[in-house]
């Protein structure tokens, strides 16, 4: 599997913060760039993701910007909530596997204080 | 979003005995499943992946004879650990796309198993 590095691996942000989770990779076969939202004892949620013709994507709070040349992409959640709090995972596509065969970031742990 | 459904959540069993998981895609076909083991506070690490009609392939490191998949419909894969010991206590997830309608990927609820 390819490696997917991630940054910083936990984050504290006041209510109405912006929270930022970064994401490097090293090979993929192509564009696709997920993030996940995972709570406590729950399996992961999609909750956005982007395929780069364009270099950002935004939903509600939730905004992916992405660097090809520098291998790098990012979540921003603005306006952040408690209900925000989660581990959040980016992924990739790993190299020679098919469609969805994702590597996983090692997982960045948000907690949002009210 | 297309909903994956494990089964059971939550399973304790003692050591030498098998456990068998089930993943269920309700409403699309999943010509794949994927299966993940995932460590308190760590990421998700890919086990192997299921092929319908076909042998899962596994990733360097699982052992096949332990972890026995099986992928006998388009919308059923199950997860069998054999002879399970504490070590093999974990969270186990599975995911399955829709074949391409969406382009996502889509996980199950999970299934903590404990091994005492």
């Amino acid at each position: 599997q390819q490696q997917v590095k991630q940054s910083p691996q936990s984050l504290i942000v006041q209510k109405g913060g912006i929270s930022i989770i970064n994401c490097a990779y090293e090979n993929t076969a192509f564009d696709y760039f997920p993030w996940y939202q995972q709570f406590p004892g729950k399996g992961p949620a999609l909750l956005i993701a982007i395929r780069p013709d364009v270099s950002e994507k935004k939903e509600g709070r939730f905004t992916i910007s992405f660097n090809k040349s520098a291998k790098q992409f990012s979540l921003h959640i603005m306006d952040s909530q408690p209900g925000d709090s989660a581990t959040y995972f980016c992924a990739a596509p790993s190299p020679g596997g098919n469609d969805y065969k994702l590597s996983f970031g090692a997982g960045t742990t948000v907690t949002v204080r009210a | 979003g297309a909903v994956v459904s494990q089964h059971p959540s939550r399973v304790i069993c003692k050591s030498g005995t098998s456990v068998k998981i089930e993943c269920r895609s309700l409403d699309f076909q999943a010509t794949t499943m994927f299966w993940y083991r995932q460590f308190p506070k760590q990421s998700l690490m890919l086990m192997a992946t299921s092929n319908e009609g076909s042998k899962a392939t596994y990733e360097q490191g699982v052992e096949k004879d332990k972890f026995l998949i099986n992928h006998a419909s388009l919308t059923l894969s199950t997860l069998t650990v054999t002879s399970a010991h504490p070590e093999d206590s974990s969270f186990y997830i599975c995911s399955a796309s829709d074949s391409g309608v969406t382009g996502e990927l889509f996980f199950g609820e999970g299934s903590r198993l404990t091994v005492l």
